[in-house]
C-alpha cells in the first residue's frame, strides 16, 4: 500500500513558471525523500529532508516538511522543459531497508 | 558500471509462463531492493537484500513470485505461472548500506526497470 497521497496528480504550466508539488504521509518518518522519473526510466533521487528539518534547497528545488500536519511539498522554480516527468515523495520504514512512495504527480511543463 | 542495470528492458510472457528477470547493482553496494511499478502509480516494495541474505520478502505477492542474489552481486527476481495482473514494471535498486546518522537509510540508486507484459 502506498504511504502517501500527492496532489495534484497532474500539472501542466508555462515554461518559466513555478510547479509545487504536495505529499501526504500517513505514519512517522525519519526523513521524506523526493525522487523524479522520467517516462520509461528509472527514478533519480532528488533531496532528502530529516524529520527534525522544515526546510531544504538544492539548485531549483526547494522542499518544506511539516510534521505536525504529515505533509511536504516540493517547489521547482523557473521550470524547464526537461523538468518535465513525474514526481514522488517517499519515506523509509524505521529499519530503512525500503522505501514506501506516494502515487505521484506528473508534471508537464510547455516550452 | 556506472549505475544499476537491469536485463532485459522489455518482456512479453504468455500468460503460465516463468521469467527471469535480472538487476546488476553497482558496484560494492552491500543492500539491494525490488520494486513493482503498476501503470500510472508509485513503486510498491517487494523484497530486500543485505548481501547475499534476503532479510525481507514481505512485499512479494503470492508464491510465484522469488527473488534470489547468491554471491551478494547480481540479482534476478523470478515469476513462475505468470499472470495478466503480474504486468507492470520491476525496478531493482542498491545502496551503499550504510545507515546515516538519525535519517535511518541511505540514497537508494534505481535502474531503468525492466517493463514486463503478461498476454
Amino acid at each position: 500500500s502506498q504511504q502517501g497521497e500527492e496532489d495534484p496528480q497532474a500539472l501542466s504550466i508555462q515554461e518559466g513558471e513555478n510547479a509545487t508539488m504536495n505529499c501526504s504521509y500517513k505514519t512517522s518518518i525519519n526523513n521524506l525523500q523526493w525522487y523524479r522519473q522520467n517516462s520509461g526510466r528509472g527514478l533519480v533521487h532528488l533531496i532528502l529532508i530529516r524529520s527534525n528539518e522544515r526546510e531544504k534547497h538544492s539548485g531549483r528545488l526547494r522542499v518544506t516538511l511539516d510534521t505536525s500536519k504529515k505533509s511536504s511539498s516540493l517547489l521547482i522554480t523557473a521550470s524547464r522543459a526537461a523538468d518535465t516527468a513525474s514526481y514522488f515523495c517517499a519515506s523509509p520504514n524505521n529499519a530503512g531497508n525500503m522505501l514506501t512512495f506516494g502515487g505521484g504527480t506528473r508534471l508537464m511543463v510547455k516550452p | 558500471g556506472a549505475g544499476v542495470s537491469q536485463s532485459p528492458r522489455y518482456k512479453v510472457a504468455k500468460r503460465g509462463q516463468d521469467v527471469a528477470l535480472r538487476c546488476d547493482p553497482i558496484s560494492g553496494h552491500v543492500s539491494l531492493f525490488w520494486y513493482q511499478q503498476a501503470l500510472g502509480q508509485g513503486p510498491e516494495f517487494l523484497t530486500y537484500f543485505q548481501n547475499e541474505a534476503q532479510l525481507d520478502k514481505s512485499g512479494l505477492p503470492s508464491d510465484r513470485f522469488f527473488a534470489e542474489r547468491p554471491e551478494g552481486s547480481v540479482s534476478t527476481l523470478k515469476i513462475q505461472r505468470t499472470q495478466q495482473e503480474d504486468s507492470a514494471v520491476y525496478l531493482c535498486a542498491s545502496s551503499m548500506g550504510r545507515l546515516v546518522g538519525i535519517s535511518g537509510t541511505d540514497t537508494q540508486y534505481f535502474g531503468p526497470g525492466t517493463r514486463l507484459t503478461v498476454l
